[in-house]
């Protein structure tokens, strides 16, 4: 069965410094998203991506973040220069429609800033 | 602004015990109601869902029925087992708004042989 995929599956980084995090998504899906967990806490919606573009982000998506496909199989994170507070488990998820409802979710990468 | 609440875990149960995982939401528009689950080291997998008022959806023994009137989406299981044992996330979308998905926070759940 197809799958969305995640790597790493753990990152430490030290404050400051940039994280990319990268998923394969579902390979006919047309739709991409990232969304994050701190522990304890909601999973949140951080942006989605279509055709190459954002089409829609949260206000926790600040200038610090920005996403790519770069090579149409991989769908990037960005954290430019990461804050403590970054300290997140980060889900990817893709959806073929986006009007299908159902989004389709990577094992997340656990993300720690130190 | 649209959001959910779901009940504080961990639930720990014995195996064949009744579940429920209690589940409101917040929606200015006219919400789809879903329930995922993730097992340990996994992704979160669709469990069910339900696109409209009084719609029950049910997998693997699981049900939720979407209830307008008190905004809620209990998780239910008549018996669970050892192999149930993971966290479950309520969550909804908005007709008007695709795509973004609201989480609840999750619920752990335990069930002991």
């Amino acid at each position: 069965e197809p799958e969305v995929t995640q790597t790493p599956s753990h990152q430490v980084t030290q404050m400051g410094q940039e994280v990319i995090l990268r998923c394969v998504p579902i390979s006919n899906h047309l739709y991409f998203y990232w969304y994050r967990q701190i522990l304890g806490q909601k999973v949140e919606f951080l942006v989605s991506f279509y055709n190459n573009e954002i089409s829609e982000k949260s206000e926790i998506f600040d200038d610090q973040f920005s996403v790519e496909r770069p090579d149409g199989s991989n769908f990037t994170l960005k954290i430019r220069s990461t804050k403590l507070e970054d300290s997140a488990m980060y889900f990817c998820a893709s959806s073929a429609e986006i009007s299908s409802y159902e989004q389709y979710f990577g094992p997340g990468t656990r993300l720690t800033v130190t | 602004g649209d959001s959910v609440t779901q009940m504080e875990g961990p639930v720990t149960l014995s195996e064949e015990a009744f579940l429920t995982i209690n589940c409101t939401y917040t929606a200015t528009g006219y919400p789809s109601l879903f329930w995922y689950v993730q097992y340990p080291g996994e992704g979160l997998q669709l469990l069910l869902k339900a696109t409209k008022a009084d719609d029950k959806g049910s997998n693997k023994g699981f049900e939720a029925t979407y209830r307008k009137e008190t905004t809620s989406f209990h998780l239910e299981k008549g018996s669970v087992q050892v192999s149930d044992s993971a966290v479950y996330f309520c969550a909804l979308s908005d007709l008007y708004n695709f795509n973004k998905f609201y989480f609840g926070s999750g619920t752990k759940l335990n069930v002991k042989p």
